[in-house]
């Protein structure tokens, strides 16, 4: 049964740092993965998708890595502000149907 | 816009009224979702669809029941509403076929209290 894991799972940092949040998941078998941003009650935003055949995905100041074989993914936030503040969730998809959450790591960036 | 919608955002209902949460989306998906969330709490698949007239159960148990009548349209009923069903509902989409990316998008939410 494929478990997804978030370390670590609140993380509160100064404006300005460089950050990386960590996913695993226990089956390698996976189609692809995707990193969310959900604000307090929210939905989920999307933020980088990345396929199986994929290493990395980037966005602006996010840039997400995927080893499928040792099963891990990263999430790097560069130069963070305030308003990355939130909880960063990431989710695989084991086949075409279903994601499969990790329960999220929450970030607070303080000025 | 395309675009994943959720009304209504926020409902207050008390013990034994039967509710519908709406969820409509203009991205043209095939795919639709239902998640429950508690806050704090991790998300949990309660009901999907893989088009018209296709309905699953999630992983999830649920009281709840939903239909898919039309591709853009899925909404979820509780005949019956409990305490138990205080919670955030999701709804979400993403498209199917072969070479798609099966990127899921989720609508804002509903925060249903059960009084």
């Amino acid at each position: 049964k494929q478990e997804v894991t978030q370390i670590p799972a609140a993380l509160s940092v100064p404006e300005g740092e460089n950050l990386v949040l960590n996913c695993s998941f226990t089956d390698s078998a996976i189609y692809n993965l995707q990193w969310f941003r959900q604000d307090p009650g929210k939905g989920l935003t999307s933020l980088l998708l990345i396929q199986s055949s994929q290493r990395e995905q980037t966005s602006g100041r996010l840039n997400a890595s995927l080893d499928k074989s040792s099963g891990r993914s990263t999430l790097y936030i560069a130069a963070s502000q305030p308003g990355d503040s939130a909880t960063y969730l990431c989710a695989v998809r084991p086949g075409t149907d279903k994601l499969i959450f990790g329960t999220g790591t929450r970030l607070q960036v303080f000025p | 816009e395309a675009d994943i919608y959720q009304t209504p955002r926020y409902l207050v209902i008390g013990t034994g009224k039967k509710i519908t949460l709406e969820c409509s989306q203009t991205m043209g998906h095939d795919k639709m979702y239902w998640y429950q969330q508690d806050p704090g709490m991790e998300l949990h698949l309660i009901h999907y669809s893989y088009g018209v007239n296709s309905t699953e159960k999630g992983d999830l148990s649920s009281e709840s029941t939903v239909s898919r009548i039309r591709t853009e349209h899925f909404p979820l009923t509780l005949e019956s509403a409990r305490p138990s069903h205080t919670s955030q509902y999701l709804c979400a989409s993403s498209a199917a076929g072969t070479g798609v990316r099966y990127e899921q998008y989720f609508g804002p939410g509903t925060r249903l209290t059960v009084t």
